[in-house]
């Protein structure tokens, strides 16, 4: 199974600053086929279902602010907010797709200060 | 507007089945891959399986765990996926979600499901 590792677990910070969040992979996500990396980002609100923010790594699914960035390639994979707002309070988690079982990253907590 | 609405969860004690239905609208459900995912007391995300479409045969995927207990299927005729859980244990107490595709794009509300005696 792919083992998803996700950095830091929690952090806080003030709006308008920049966010980073790191996702790391046991196994290359990168199809050879294709040249395209298995890797989804998603928002779960306070009592809410997650929500798909980007998803081949580094596509924003229809509706998703710009200031959500996903990047990387392979095993590394960054989720990127930039100019934070106090709605991105939330929970944040990867998910590989690229094999089964289809495995997630343990979630990382965003705090607004 | 697409809708995935979960029902079927609540309290069951250990070794009793339940199941859970999920049915959908606002997307051509006979062509979406299905999901269930679940969500434990400790946030952590849990694919359990998925179905494919019958251009696919219905190919069938499960976490290793949870294969020969739990049980995925999908009705077309009425846009519905439903997951039959035998032999449920206390740590299969979770929020129970369906989701469409490999990356989930539409996910239902969840439905709690606790397992204790």
């Amino acid at each position: 199974d792919i083992v998803m590792t996700q950095s830091p677990s929690s952090l806080a910070v003030s709006a308008g600053e920049t966010v980073t969040i790191n996702c790391k992979s046991s196994q290359s996500l990168l199809s050879s086929g294709n040249q395209k990396n298995y890797l989804a980002w998603y928002q779960q609100k306070p009592g809410q279902s997650p929500k798909l923010l980007i998803y081949l790594a580094s596509t924003r699914e229809s509706g998703v602010p710009d200031r959500f960035i996903g990047s990387g390639s392979g095993t590394d994979f960054t989720l990127t907010i930039s100019s934070v707002q106090a709605e991105d309070l939330a929970d944040y988690y990867c998910q590989q797709h690229y094999s089964y079982p289809l495995t997630f990253g343990s979630g990382t907590k965003l705090e607004i200060k | 507007e697409v809708q995935l609405v979960e029902t079927g969860g609540g309290l069951v004690q250990p070794g009793n089945s339940l199941k859970l239905s999920c049915a959908t609208s606002g997307f051509t459900f006979s062509t979406a891959w299905m999901n269930w995912i679940r969500q434990t007391p400790g946030k952590r995300l849990e694919w359990l399986a998925q179905i494919e479409d019958k251009s696919n045969n219905y190919f069938i995927s499960y976490l290793e765990s949870v294969k020969g207990r739990f049980t995925i299927s999908r009705d077309d005729s009425k846009s519905s996926v439903y997951l039959q859980m035998n032999n449920l244990k206390e740590e299969d107490t979770a929020i129970y979600y369906c989701t469409t595709g490999n990356w989930f794009d539409y996910w239902g509300q969840g439905v709690m499901v606790t397992v204790s005696s």
